[in-house]
């Protein structure tokens, strides 16, 4: 079946630095990839999308390229703030196998970052 | 903006006994999902709704979970009789069509912890 793996936290960083959270998949299907996001107190939004290789899914700063052949979706931002503390989940949406679109998610990273 | 809303945010019960949580998809949605998080596990997906039946369910969403539509705004989850280890997060989502390129929109969740 279709899973997604993505790296334990949490992952602390200051402000400005370099943020990278890896994600891998596998599906049976040609996946749609997706990042959401859940800040405290409030439910998952959608932060970036991909739905076919080599595309680039953007937002807020926030980047994810869909690498078919090394099956990974890794969200990069080149300078994080104090508000982009949060848990990040990368998901894929498979319509191979017979699913009716449902999102499979990854265990969830949780970002930290300090002043 | 529209949103998901979900009641309560926090529900502790004792196990055996029935719970309802409640969700208030965006207006406009005509499909709607049921998702759960076991504490530092991932997001799982429970079930999918349209058209006033169910769509697809998952492994997890056996004879004690149901799901209803009783108005033309909530959208409820029953657990039946509920154990130990029903106790999660869980997280009503609703969007506008199906498909592995639309998004679905969450709420903020409901603790459940069964005792």
């Amino acid at each position: 079946g279709d899973s997604v793996t993505q790296m334990e936290g949490p992952v602390t960083l200051s402000e400005e630095a370099f943020l990278t959270i890896n994600c891998t998949y596998t599906a049976t299907g040609y996946p749609s990839l997706f990042w959401y996001v859940q800040y405290p107190g409030e439910g998952l939004q959608l932060l970036l999308k991909a739905t076919k290789a080599d595309d680039k899914g953007s937002n807020k700063g926030f980047e994810a390229t869909y690498r078919k052949e090394t099956t990974s979706f890794h969200l990069e931002k080149g300078s994080v703030q104090v508000s982009d503390s949060a848990v990040y989940f990368c998901a894929l949406s498979d319509p191979g196998g017979g699913s009716n679109y449902k999102l499979t998610f990854g265990k969830g990273t949780l970002l930290t970052v300090n002043p | 903006e529209p949103e998901v809303t979900q009641t309560p945010s926090h529900q502790v019960t004792q196990m055996g006994q029935e719970v309802i949580l409640r969700c208030v998809p965006i207006s406009n949605h005509l499909y709607f999902y049921w998702y759960r998080q076991i504490l530092g596990q991932k997001v799982e997906f429970l079930v999918s709704f349209y058209n006033n039946e169910i769509s697809e369910k998952s492994e997890i969403f056996d004879d004690q979970f149901s799901v209803e539509r009783p108005d033309g705004s909530n959208f409820t989850l029953k657990i039946r009789s509920t154990k130990l280890e029903d106790s999660a997060m869980y997280f009503c989502a609703s969007s506008v069509d199906r498909g592995q390129y639309n998004e679905q929109f969450f709420g903020p969740g409901t603790r459940l912890t069964v005792l």
